[in-house]
C-alpha cells in the first residue's frame, strides 16, 4: 500500500527565513509525485509535478526536488503570503489514477 | 480560464438525509475524481471516471455513495442516508490523460458538508 509521511507536521518562519519541508513516501512505482497547496476552506493548488530522480522544479520562491525515497520543497526568503499547508501526493504505476496524499505541512510566515 | 467548478459550495443537512453535489471538470478533460477531506488530513480517493466509465471505487465508498458522469461531462456525488461521520470537504479534480502532464489532477474549490 502507498504511503506518504510530511515532515514537520507545522512550521512557522520569519519572513525572509528560508526552510525545506520533507516528504517521504513508498510506492511499488512512481508515477508521479506532485505538490499542492491549500489554503484554509478551499481545494489544492497544484504546484509542481515530479517524475524521476533528481528532477528539480522551481516557481518563484518555491524549488521542489526527488529522490527515490523522498521530496523537499525549498522555501527561499518566504513571504506572508505563502503561509498555507503544503500537500504531497504520490500515483503508484500499480495504481493508475488515483494520488494518495500526506497530511500536509501547515506552513506560516510572519513579519 | 474555466476551472474546476464546484456546487454547491457548502451544505448542511441533518442526518439520514440524501445529499448530491456536482463538479463540472476542465473543458475537454476526460478523466473526473472525487476525494474526500477531513479536518487536518490529506484527500482521500473515492471514485474515478475516464468519460463515463467509472473505472475505480475506493473501499472508503460505502453503498450509500453513488456517482455518475453522464456524457462523459459534469459529475454528481450523492450521498443517501447520511451520517455525521460523512461531515468533510468533498473534492473534485479532472485531467487530461493521455498527455505527460495529463497526469495532474486540478482540484476544484470543494463542497463542505456538515451534517447534523
Amino acid at each position: 500500500e502507498d504511503q506518504v509521511t510530511q515532515s514537520p507536521e507545522a512550521l512557522r518562519l520569519q519572513e525572509g527565513e528560508s526552510s525545506s519541508l520533507n516528504c517521504s513516501y513508498t510506492v511499488s512505482g512512481l508515477r508521479g509525485l506532485f505538490w499542492y497547496r491549500q489554503d484554509p476552506g478551499k481545494g489544492p493548488e497544484f504546484l509542481f509535478t515530479l517524475y524521476s530522480a533528481g528532477e528539480e522544479k522551481e516557481k518563484e520562491r518555491l524549488k521542489a526536488t526527488l529522490t527515490k525515497k523522498e521530496s523537499f520543497l525549498h522555501i527561499t526568503a518566504p513571504k506572508p503570503e505563502d503561509s498555507a499547508t503544503y500537500l504531497c501526493a504520490v500515483q503508484d504505476t500499480g495504481t493508475a489514477s488515483k494520488l494518495t496524499f500526506g497530511t500536509g505541512t501547515r506552513l506560516q510566515v510572519t513579519l | 480560464d474555466t476551472g474546476v467548478s464546484q456546487n454547491p459550495r457548502h451544505k448542511i443537512t441533518k442526518r439520514g438525509q440524501n445529499v448530491t453535489f456536482r463538479c463540472d471538470p476542465i473543458s475537454e478533460h476526460n478523466r473526473l475524481y472525487w476525494y474526500r477531506q477531513t479536518l487536518g488530513q490529506g484527500p482521500e480517493f473515492l471514485t474515478y471516471f475516464q468519460n463515463e466509465a467509472q473505472l475505480e471505487k475506493s473501499r472508503l465508498l460505502s453503498d450509500r455513495f453513488s456517482a455518475e458522469r453522464p456524457k462523459g461531462s459534469f459529475s454528481t456525488l450523492e450521498i443517501q442516508r447520511t451520517e455525521q461521520g460523512d461531515s468533510a470537504m468533498y473534492l473534485c479534480a479532472s485531467s487530461l490523460v493521455g498527455d505527460r502532464d495529463g497526469e495532474t489532477q486540478y482540484f476544484g474549490p470543494g463542497t463542505r458538508l456538515l451534517v447534523l
